[in-house]
């Protein structure tokens, strides 16, 4: 089975600029968290994704946005870009939801990188 | 890749030593406990979970101690090898909430 790939894993980006991060899940995965990585601040939670809906959010200004397609496939949007959001951005997915067992072990693609000038 | 290390405890062993990675957990009603592996320029992988009824598991090489009195957690590895020189983290999840995850210990392995 594929793990998680995150596309693109390197990006530059200037202040003030929009990205868009891609992620496509575990296949048969339907749960996609997104997590901002910085040495300073270790890993912080962006949003969860779960059946097209947004199921929970963590404490980031509005400028981060995200989505997910029917095919559980997920997008995170950042407008407005700032020195601050050189990260890495970690996308994972999980079987929430799915077997008995109730867990929420998220497994991890590679992360994007991004620089903002 | 760039280090996700910068300000992290640091556990340096030598090939071959056994390595205890230790974590304190903040929530008591947390029911499961995750330990994930990051090497450098790579995505958190998973290693291995423990529920909270269990105290002890193991797995290939590693083996997950749980202290629930003192909201404790530990990694054991066995026969440490350069491969595994990474950051670890552990992470605490109760049923299908958000996990909530350490900062992380830098394990150097030396030859």
């Amino acid at each position: 089975k594929a793990g998680v790939t995150q596309t693109p894993r390197y990006l530059i980006k200037t202040r003030g600029q929009q990205v868009t991060l891609s992620c496509s899940p575990i296949s048969g995965h339907r749960s996609v968290s997104w997590y901002q990585q910085t040495p300073g601040q270790g890993l912080q939670f962006l949003f969860e994704y779960f059946s097209e809906t947004q199921r929970n959010k963590g404490n980031f200004p509005g400028r981060f946005s995200g989505r997910q397609f029917s095919n559980s496939r997920s997008e995170m949007n950042v407008s407005t870009l700032e020195l601050g959001d050189s990260a890495l951005y970690l996308c994972a997915s999980s079987a929430l939801g799915q077997g008995k067992k109730k867990k929420n072990i998220q497994y991890f693609g590679a992360g994007t990188r991004l620089s903002v000038l | 890749g760039e280090s996700v290390g910068l300000h992290l405890p640091t556990l340096s062993v030598q090939e071959g030593d056994n390595s205890i990675i230790n974590c304190a957990y903040s929530n008591s009603a947390s029911d499961y406990f995750i330990w994930y592996k990051q090497e450098s320029g790579k995505g958190p992988q998973f290693i291995i979970d423990i529920r909270s009824n269990m105290d002890k598991r193991q797995g290939q090489r590693v083996t997950v101690l749980l202290n629930k009195t003192v909201k404790h957690l530990s990694l054991q590895i066995a026969a440490t090898q350069p491969g595994d020189s990474a950051v670890y983290f552990c992470a605490e999840g109760w049923g299908y909430s958000t996990l909530t995850f350490g900062k992380g210990t830098m394990l150097l392995v030396s030859p």
